[in-house]
């Protein structure tokens, strides 16, 4: 069985500074890793994945990943926010071949000018 | 190219009544899987489908059911609604050989 636990509920972050959101998660065999992001009255849009080889994984945005196996982590960086990252952030595993994705708790990203 | 479309958007319901939720997958996809959103949490895995067959299901009861039909297309049904079914249900559907899911908008149900 997957778990993913996200360690800060909100983080609040002024503009153009940098934010790490922290996820770590349990497995027993070999996981895939996903971040995903909710805005606001919507579903949720994939910012990056981590399937296999380099540990850095870049997405979209400007946010990027590094999955530290000994840690069991996949903590998420964006080097400058913008009020526009302002939503809700989740980090997901999926750990079994039929695709199910287990799910963190999520972390509000509140950016202020 | 549309992407993965839920219908309705938004639904109120009484307790102890059914409803039924549906989701057209995204062009090429054929797996779609179903997720329940209590608000202020994560999302729950339900169940996915493949084929017309219910593939894997997670921890819910039997008062929630799905079909697929031939276009891949989906529907979620759940019977004798609980406030606490009150959630945001998300579709995502996927290519059978890829790792990425897509993630429609969203039914809000709302049980009064």
């Amino acid at each position: 069985a997957q778990s993913v636990t996200q360690l800060d509920s909100q983080v609040p972050v002024f503009e153009e500074a940098p934010v790490e959101l922290r996820c770590n998660y349990s497995s027993s065999v070999s996981v895939y890793l996903f971040w995903y992001v909710q805005y606001p009255n919507q579903g949720l849009q994939l910012l990056l994945k981590y399937l296999s080889g380099s540990t850095l994984v870049k997405g979209i945005n400007g946010f990027e990943a590094e999955f530290n196996k000994s840690q069991t982590s996949f903590h998420l960086r964006k080097p400058s926010v913008h009020i526009s990252d302002t939503a809700e952030y989740f980090c997901a595993v999926r750990g079994d071949s039929w695709g199910k994705l287990q799910f963190g708790a999520g972390t509000q990203v509140v950016v202020t000018p | 190219d549309a992407g993965v479309t839920q219908s309705p958007t938004h639904l109120i319901k009484t307790r102890g009544q059914q409803v039924t939720l549906r989701c057209s997958p995204k062009s090429g996809h054929d797996t779609v899987s179903w997720y329940q959103q209590a608000l202020g949490q994560g999302p729950q895995f339900i169940f996915q489908y493949y084929e017309e067959e219910e593939r894997q299901r997670g921890n819910f009861p039997d008062r929630f059911s799905g079909h697929q039909f031939p276009n891949y297309s989906s529907e979620l049904n759940v019977n004798a609604l609980l406030l606490g079914d009150s959630a945001l249900y998300l579709c995502a559907s996927r290519a059978g050989g890829s790792h990425e899911q897509y993630f429609g908008p969203g039914t809000r149900l709302t049980v009064t």
